[in-house]
């Protein structure tokens, strides 16, 4: 049982434009979702998250949108850069956190 | 920042030894630490919560007695994955939790583990 998912495997998207990663969860006793970015064998590092009682937060660049009624989170770069460039993990959190498949966003010059 | 160490980074090991893996939370105290494990291409899948100075607590389908987690001080996890076979070759991450819980997890840089 996936109870979250990220059904785009890759994302490939112009520097400057606005890159947008998709994720959806099952489980509605979540209370927390994040974003995490990750690179090759490296660990996770932490981007943005958003309570449940929330719709949208944004930091700098980067807004999660979070959409309950659809069980749908989104989050939005804007404008890309090649440094952005990374697997992107959506994670749902009850006590502990499901994380998704991932999302590998090229960023391209 | 907090900062979350994992050692050894790389390890090679043959099948039937044992192989222990640290954490450590280098400039906090961290009650609570997570153990996740990621084959490629797939998400990170968490393995056990470590609570300092309890046992840990698996997720189901993860073995306790292959997988031993020891969470001695506030500061130290260790992960031995004990008679290890090639399906054990995995990327084994770990993290620690800060202050506001769960929600709050600050990664290792991870241990790829391959079993020959």
């Amino acid at each position: 049982d996936q109870q979250v998912k990220q059904n785009s495997p890759s994302l490939s998207v112009q520097e400057g434009r606005i890159s947008i990663l998709n994720c959806d969860y099952t489980n509605s006793m979540f209370d927390y979702f994040l974003w995490y970015k990750k690179y090759p064998a490296e660990g996770p590092t932490f981007l943005i998250s958003i309570s449940s009682i929330k719709d949208k937060n944004e930091d700098g660049r980067f807004t999660v949108f979070l959409n309950k009624s659809a069980k749908h989170l989104s989050l939005h770069i804007v404008p890309s850069q090649p440094g952005d460039s990374a697997v992107y993990f959506c994670a749902g959190g009850a006590q502990k956190l499901v994380f998704g498949q991932g999302t590998r966003l090229t960023i391209n010059p | 920042g907090a900062v979350v160490s994992q050692h050894p980074s790389r390890v090679i090991c043959k099948s039937g030894t044992s192989v222990k893996i640290e954490c450590r939370s280098l400039d906090f105290q961290a009650t609570t630490m997570f153990w996740y494990r990621q084959f490629p291409k797939q998400s990170l899948m968490l393995m056990a919560t470590s609570n300092e100075g309890s046992k840990a607590t698996y997720e189901q389908g993860v073995e306790k007695d292959k997988f031993l987690i020891n969470h001695a001080s506030l500061t130290l996890s260790t992960l031995t994955v004990t008679s290890a076979h090639p399906e054990d070759s995995s990327f084994y991450i770990c993290s620690a939790e800060g202050l506001a819980g769960y929600n709050e997890q600050f990664f290792g840089p991870g241990t790829r583990l391959t079993v020959l």
